[in-house]
C-alpha cells in the first residue's frame, strides 16, 4: 500500500454510539493530521500530531479524541456526535521540517453521517 | 477577516479559455503556498507550490504577490478534466496549512 489510507470510507453512526475513524500512511512522514470538511466551509484543522505528540488542538469539541499510537497511525475516536458533525474527515502527513515546497498528502477521507 | 479568501465561483468556462484564479491571504507571516485540486467526493491532491519568482507546470501557472498579499493560479487552453475545485492554502508556521474555501471550476464543452 503506499500513500495515506483511511477507513473507513464511510460511517453512519447514531449520536450514542462510539466509533473510531483510522488512518495510515507509508510514506514515511513524521507529523500527521486531521482535518473535517464541511459543505461550503474551507478545510478545519482538529488536530496535529509531530512526532507522535500532539502540537495543536484547535478548539475541537472532547467527542472527539485523537490518538497517534506511532508515526505511521492516526485515530479519532467519536462518541455522542451531533448531527452538525457530519462531514468529510480528512487525514493528511507530512514530513517536518518540511522543504520548501513540499505541502500534505491526503487520505480519501471519511464521510460521516451522525444520524 | 477570513484567513484565506477565494471566489468561490462557479466558474464556467468552455473548452480552450484560459482561466485564472485568485486567492488572497492575511497572515503576513505566511511563508509558504500551495494549490490544491479537489474533484467531487474526493480529497484534495497538491497541484502545485507557489513560488515567489512563479513557477509553470505544462498549461498551470502559478504566482505569488507578497506585496499584495495574494497568489494566483492560471490554467490555458481549459480541458473538460480540469473540471473540480481549486483550494489555495497557505502555511505560516511549521505545521498548519490553512485553506481557503475553493473555487469550483466547470469546463464545458
Amino acid at each position: 500500500e503506499t500513500g495515506v489510507t483511511q477507513t473507513p470510507r464511510h460511517l453512519v453512526m447514531g449520536m450514542t454510539n462510539k466509533k473510531s475513524l483510522k488512518c495510515e500512511q507509508h510514506l514515511g512522514h513524521n507529523a500527521m493530521y486531521w482535518y473535517k470538511q464541511s459543505a461550503k466551509k474551507p478545510l478545519e484543522l482538529m488536530f496535529v500530531y509531530s512526532l507522535e505528540e500532539r502540537v495543536e488542538n484547535n478548539s475541537v469539541p472532547s467527542r472527539f479524541s485523537p490518538e497517534c499510537p506511532n508515526s505511521s497511525h492516526l485515530f479519532l475516536h467519536l462518541h455522542t456526535l451531533q448531527p452538525e458533525d457530519s462531514a468529510l474527515y480528512l487525514c493528511a502527513s507530512s514530513q517536518d521540517p518540511r522543504p520548501q515546497g513540499s505541502g500534505y498528502t491526503f487520505g480519501s477521507g471519511t464521510r460521516l453521517t451522525v444520524v | 477577516r477570513k484567513e484565506v479568501e477565494q471566489d468561490p465561483g462557479p466558474f464556467n468556462v468552455p473548452e480552450g479559455a484560459t482561466v485564472a484564479f485568485n486567492c488572497t491571504y492575511s497572515n503576513s507571516a505566511s511563508q509558504s503556498f500551495f494549490w490544491y485540486r479537489q474533484d467531487c467526493r474526493k480529497e484534495p491532491k497538491l497541484l502545485m507550490s507557489v513560488y515567489s519568482s512563479g513557477n509553470e507546470d505544462g498549461r498551470f501557472t502559478a504566482q505569488l504577490n507578497r506585496a499584495s498579499q495574494y497568489i494566483s493560479l492560471l490554467i490555458r487552453d481549459s480541458k473538460l478534466s480540469d473540471s473540480a475545485t481549486y483550494l489555495c492554502a497557505g502555511r505560516a508556521g511549521s505545521y498548519q496549512l490553512t485553506f481557503g474555501k475553493g473555487t469550483k471550476l466547470s469546463v464545458i464543452p
